[in-house]
């Protein structure tokens, strides 16, 4: 029973350059969450999805990112324009539902590095 | 608004000692879930032990349990008999019953030493 995939495990973009980040939930779960974690800091919710639709983007910043989960395939989390201030791990996680108890299941994690 | 504060950047405890992470929350929802997670230096995110606003009992998890304080509104983890291997981060997280997003502290780093 395959976990959260997240791939690529690390990504070097420079200034300027797309980042294209994927995750797979688990199966069975809808909801997918994208976290970002600076060293030594928390994870900082970013965004929510369910499938074909974003329900909470509260902590997205407005310009260069955004975020998909489509019908069929994996949730991609695009940063366009990489800037310095970007590098950081990037976490997926998932969920079977969204009641006060879920637990989140998390992937391995992007390392984004932007030169 | 949600929050939580974790207060101790760093613990030290000597192995097969206790030990107490502390963690506060904000809320104004009566309806709430709080979460432990480990993070070792591998980086994945491992979920421990889970304590539910309502829930009367503290609840456990084998070495883990979570010391609950409502009126407090705290939610400490306590390691029993602490391993070697139990050296990591710990975030504490919090979930509104009306809300899709679980928010997370800044993290303890613990440290084990033999």
């Amino acid at each position: 029973n395959a976990g959260v995939m997240q791939n690529p495990r690390h990504l070097v973009r420079r200034r300027g350059q797309e980042a294209r980040l994927r995750c797979s939930p688990m199966k069975g779960h809808s909801h997918v969450y994208w976290y970002r974690q600076l060293p030594e800091e928390g994870l900082k919710f970013m965004v929510y999805l369910q499938k074909e639709n974003i329900i909470d983007e509260s902590g997205m910043p407005k310009e260069r990112f955004s975020a998909e989960f489509p019908k069929e395939g994996p949730s991609i989390l695009r940063i366009q324009q990489v800037v310095r201030g970007d590098s950081a791990a990037y976490f997926c996680a998932s969920s079977p539902g969204t009641g006060r108890g879920e637990k989140l299941f998390f992937g391995s994690g992007t390392q984004l590095s932007v030169l | 608004a949600q929050k939580i504060t974790q207060t101790q950047p760093g613990m030290f405890v000597q192995e097969k000692e206790a030990v107490t992470l502390d963690c506060t929350y904000d809320t104004s929802d009566q309806s709430y879930g709080l979460f432990w997670y480990k993070q070792p230096s591998s980086g994945e995110m491992i979920f421990l032990i889970y304590q539910g606003s309502y829930d009367e009992q503290n609840a456990t998890e084998g070495r883990y349990s979570l010391n609950f304080q409502k009126a407090r509104k705290s939610a400490n983890l306590v390691i029993s008999a602490s391993q070697l291997g139990d050296s990591a981060m710990y975030f504490c997280a919090m979930r509104e019953g009306g809300g899709f997003k679980t928010i997370f502290g800044a993290g303890t780093r613990l440290f084990v030493k033999a």
